[in-house]
């Protein structure tokens, strides 16, 4: 088991491109979430899904961003017409259904999308 | 005023040196508390878990809520070169729900 995967590792986006991050969460786990880390900021959380359920989404911006978890592949977050306040390291987090316990969440490395 | 404050640091200590990070929090239905470490351009790891008040030992690291001053701590003890990483305070308030992080620590163990 490989953990957490996010790819790609490295996204360079124009100005007005769509992004699309995905997120394969680790085996077992059918809770995902996303979060997003600002240069010099800690992370903040953007949304929660479960297989074809958005569960909570009110961190994410209203506009151009939308994330899914379709009942087979990976978990998708999609900016569209990305601006350069866009660039920002995007963690994937996954953990398992029902009770965790004390087993928290597992993080992928992120993905670090730059806006040119 | 945020809801989870820390220190961001640069915090910088000689080896072997005993190393407390701390979190202060003004959400009083956080129930859960993490610290997680994340070495440069890496994802968070998670290190220690504890659920309400009470402390929790695993090693070298020693994990501190007190919720009635809504403060968490985290003690490294003989700190190495190796911990040298930006230590992030989590904290959620049901098990399963969104994570509000501190902004992290940035720590040095210089040998």
């Amino acid at each position: 088991n490989a953990g957490v995967m996010q790819n790609p590792r490295h996204l360079v986006r124009r100005r007005g491109q769509e992004a699309r991050l995905r997120c394969s969460p680790m085996k077992g786990h059918s809770h995902v979430y996303w979060y997003r880390q600002l240069p010099e900021e800690g992370l903040k959380f953007m949304v929660y899904l479960q297989k074809e359920n958005i569960i909570d989404e009110s961190g994410m911006p209203k506009e151009r961003f939308s994330a899914e978890f379709p009942k087979e592949g990976p978990s998708i977050l999609r900016i569209q017409q990305v601006v350069r306040g866009d660039s920002a390291a995007y963690f994937c987090a996954s953990s398992p259904q029902g009770d965790r316990g004390l087993s928290g969440y597992t993080f992928g490395s992120g993905t670090r999308l730059t806006v040119v | 005023q945020k809801e989870v404050e820390q220190d961001p640091g640069p915090l910088s200590v000689p080896e072997g040196a005993i190393v407390s990070l701390n979190c202060t929090y003004s959400n009083s239905a956080f129930q859960y508390f993490m610290w997680y470490r994340q070495y440069s351009r890496k994802g968070p790891e998670l290190l220690m878990y504890t659920y309400s008040s009470g402390n929790k030992e695993d090693g070298r690291f020693t994990a501190q809520v007190d919720k009635s001053s809504k403060y968490i701590s985290l003690f490294i003890r003989d700190s190495q070169p190796s911990d040298s990483a930006t230590y992030l305070c989590a904290m959620e308030e049901t098990s399963g729900s969104r994570l509000t992080f501190g902004e992290g620590t940035q720590l040095t163990v210089n040998p």
